[in-house]
C-alpha cells in the first residue's frame, strides 16, 4: 500500500541532545512538509521541499533541520537550539501540479522531554 | 497573509444530532479549501474538498459550499455519529512554494465529541 511512514511514534529527548525523526514516502510525491502541532493551536509548518536536493524554511524552522537526498525521504531533526521541543510532528507529502493538491500525512511522531 | 479563522471547541453533541463547524478565510488569490479530520493518535486525512466559488465538497455525509462573498466553508453533517469524534481542520491552498507547489495554511482544529 502507498504511503507516509513516519517513525518512531514516541521519542524521548534528553537536554542538549539532537534527535531525528524519520518519514518514508512511497507515494511518489514531489513535495513534502514537516508540521509541528500544539494543543490548541493547530499546524505550524516547519520545513517544505519541493525537490530533492532543496528545501525552504517554513515558519518555525528556528531550532530544527532537514535533508532531502532521496525522493522518498525527510527526516526532521530537532537540534537542542530548540527550546521547547515537546510536541505532535506530522510528516506529509503532496504531488506538485498547477492543481492546489491535497496533502498525505503520516500518523505522526509525539516528541517529549525527559 | 493567508489566513483561517474556526469555531473554538470543543463542540459537544448527541448522536443524530445536526453539525455545523464555522470556518471562515483570508486570502488574496482564489485558493482551494479543504476539510480535514484527524483521529486520536493519528495524522490528517482529507475529508472533502472544493476548489472554485459556489463548489459544494461532499464525503461521509459532510457537506461544505465554497462561499466566496462571506469568504466561508462551514463544515456541515445532517446527523453525527460517536464515530464522527475527531478533531477537524479547515484549510486553504494558496501561498505559492518554491518550486511550484502550494503551501496549505490549516486553522487551529475544531474537536468535536459526540455522545450516545
Amino acid at each position: 500500500d502507498g504511503g507516509i511512514t513516519q517513525s518512531p511514534k514516541y521519542l524521548f529527548r534528553k537536554e542538549g541532545q539532537n534527535v531525528t525523526l524519520s518519514c518514508e514516502q512511497n507515494l511518489n510525491h514531489d513535495a513534502m512538509y514537516w508540521y509541528r502541532q500544539d494543543p490548541g493551536q493547530g499546524l505550524r509548518l516547519i520545513y517544505y521541499s519541493q525537490i530533492v536536493n532543496d528545501f525552504q524554511k517554513g515558519d518555525i524552522a528556528e531550532g530544527y533541520s532537514v535533508s532531502r537526498e532521496k525522493k522518498e525521504s525527510f527526516p526532521l531533526t530537532v537540534t537542542s537550539a530548540q527550546k521547547n521541543p515537546t510536541a505532535f510532528y506530522l510528516c506529509a507529502s503532496s504531488m506538485i501540479s498547477g492543481i492546489r493538491e491535497k496533502l498525505f500525512f503520516g500518523s505522526g511522531t509525539q516528541l517529549s522531554v525527559l | 497573509g493567508d489566513s483561517v479563522t474556526q469555531m473554538e471547541g470543543p463542540v459537544t453533541l448527541s448522536e443524530e444530532a445536526f453539525l455545523t463547524i464555522n470556518c471562515t478565510y483570508t486570502a488574496t488569490g482564489y485558493p482551494s479549501l479543504f476539510w480535514y479530520v484527524q483521529y486520536p493518535g493519528e495524522g490528517l486525512q482529507l475529508l472533502l474538498k472544493a476548489t472554485k466559488a459556489d463548489d459544494k465538497g461532499s464525503n461521509k455525509g459532510f457537506e461544505a459550499t465554497y462561499r466566496k462573498e462571506t469568504t466561508s466553508f462551514h463544515l456541515e453533517k445532517g446527523s453525527v455519529q460517536v464515530s464522527d469524534s475527531a478533531v477537524y481542520f479547515c484549510a486553504l491552498s494558496d501561498r505559492p512554494g518554491r518550486g511550484g507547489s502550494y503551501i496549505p495554511t490549516f486553522g487551529r482544529g475544531t474537536s468535536l465529541i459526540v455522545h450516545p
